[in-house]
């Protein structure tokens, strides 16, 4: 597609539910980043993708979080037994290079509209 | 671990006015450098970057930013807002090597009154 698309854009759960976003990257792209945007802050990183290889989740903040993709294109990011501080802006951004490249390959990533989640 | 500031939180302009938005980061390695806008109800979208070279950058829209490597900062500038330009302005870094995550600032509301 053109662009990153994130469905759906707005998500209410009760607390202890399980939820699943998802994110389509744009066709070809490599790398897939998750982020997560707090009310009045800027997004701060969860967890990155190349190919199908999760090479880093150390910005997940529990156990309760688990992100996925699988085929190495679309991708989910699971959330289990959501819980109020959970509440946020989930942002999916993707590059066409992976980040093991050299210097000389530094490209932009293109994000999603995101997922509002709002915990009740 | 690389952080970015940006100090000012919420900035109020008439139109026409010139506008300097903030950027600060700590890192101890070379880094890649861009301003993201996010318009309200819209996506994040890349205004400008810096990877090397010219340290004075040109985006989209008029803006401009300047890459000032001793003062670790890549300060945003418009010489004339517009009112169309009331967002959401956001600095991030990433590391020109290894891990490329973006580290973001906590964003800059300008709102341009007509």
């Amino acid at each position: 597609g053109a662009g990153v698309s994130q469905s759906p854009r707005y998500k209410v759960a009760k607390r202890g539910q399980d939820v699943a976003l998802r994110c389509d990257p744009i066709s070809g792209h490599v790398s897939l980043f998750w982020y997560q945007q707090a009310l009045g802050q800027g997004p701060e990183f969860l967890t990155y993708f190349q190919n199908e290889a999760q090479l880093d989740k150390s910005g997940l903040p529990s156990d309760r979080f688990f992100a996925e993709r699988p085929e190495g294109s679309v991708s989910t990011l699971k959330i289990q037994r959501t819980q109020q501080e959970d509440s946020a802006v989930y942002l999916c951004a993707s590059n066409r290079m992976s980040w093991d490249r050299g210097p000389i390959m530094n490209t932009e990533a293109f994000f999603g509209q995101g997922t509002r989640l709002t915990v009740v | 671990a690389q952080s970015v500031s940006q100090h000012n939180h919420h900035v109020i302009l008439s139109e026409a006015a010139s506008l300097e938005l903030g950027c600060n980061y700590s890192y101890g390695g070379t880094v890649n450098l861009f301003w993201y806008v996010q318009y309200p109800g819209q996506h994040l979208q890349l205004l400008l970057k810096y990877f090397s070279g010219d340290p004075l950058v040109k985006g989209i829209k008029g803006f401009e930013a300047e890459f000032i490597k001793s003062k670790f900062s890549f300060n945003l500038r418009k010489p004339s807002v517009q009112w169309s330009d009331t967002a959401e302005y956001f600095c991030a870094v990433n590391a020109r090597e290894g891990r490329r995550a973006l580290t973001f600032g906590s964003g800059t509301r300008l709102q341009v009154q007509p």
